[in-house]
């Protein structure tokens, strides 16, 4: 299992600014994942973050937009950048192990 | 990827009820995986089952699976109103080691 902390929790933020995301696990993982749910949608895959590597995107999100750092086997970041009201989701981090396991998420807000 | 389809939307029952949730998919798949998310927060795991398994019992929870008509089942027996929350199948594809998501089923259970 994995243990996985996730800030800030949430944040209201203004249109135009960035956000970063912390994702903290309790143990070292090959791979991180980050995900976005907008209001009353499902989860989808923004990006595959590698330790010692570029992450990799999805369709449809690049990296200007959600840069993402993996600086060790255990932390990973997602800034949210040049923000508009659009990006407001919940953005959820998490490993892989047979099943995955997940951050508790960071509910966005952008006025 | 492929991603499963809840269905119903939304159930709202009673305590005590049984709550059943189907999700269909379309491709091979290694395992299904079902998860449950409290008001927006992180995803948390409920139960696995594997391609060459029919069913699986975890506490109130009954899994289904089959695998020709490449659809599965969730019932929650004697339903209680903490297990009102959104259900989501997560089916992984052969071949693949992320399995993705539906917009889930809203269940509402009323004390």
């Amino acid at each position: 299992s994995a243990v996985i902390s996730q800030k800030p929790s949430r944040d209201i933020c203004q249109r135009g600014t960035s956000l970063t995301i912390q994702c903290q696990v309790d143990s070292q993982v090959t791979m991180m994942f980050w995900y976005r749910q907008q209001p009353g949608q499902s989860l989808t895959l923004i990006a595959t973050a590698n330790q010692g590597s570029e992450a990799t995107y999805e369709s449809g999100f690049v990296i200007d937009k959600f840069p993402i750092s993996r600086p060790n086997l255990t932390f990973s970041t997602l800034t949210v950048s040049n923000m508009s009201p659009e990006d407001s989701s919940i953005y959820l981090c998490s490993v892989y192990s047979e099943k995955l396991f997940f951050g508790s998420g960071t509910q966005l807000s952008v006025l | 990827s492929q991603q499963g389809e809840e269905d119903p939307q939304a159930l709202s029952i009673q305590e005590g009820e049984n709550a059943t949730m189907n999700c269909s998919y379309k491709t091979s798949i290694n395992n299904l995986q079902w998860y449950r998310q409290n008001s927006g927060r992180g995803l948390v795991h409920l139960i696995l089952i594997r391609s060459n398994e029919r069913e699986k019992h975890s506490g109130r929870l009954r899994v289904t699976l089959d695998t020709s008509k490449k659809s599965s089942s969730l019932l929650i027996t004697a339903s209680r109103a903490a297990d009102t929350a959104s259900y989501f199948c997560a089916p992984l594809p052969g071949g693949s080691y992320i399995p993705t998501f539906g917009r889930g089923t809203s269940l509402i259970v009323h004390p």
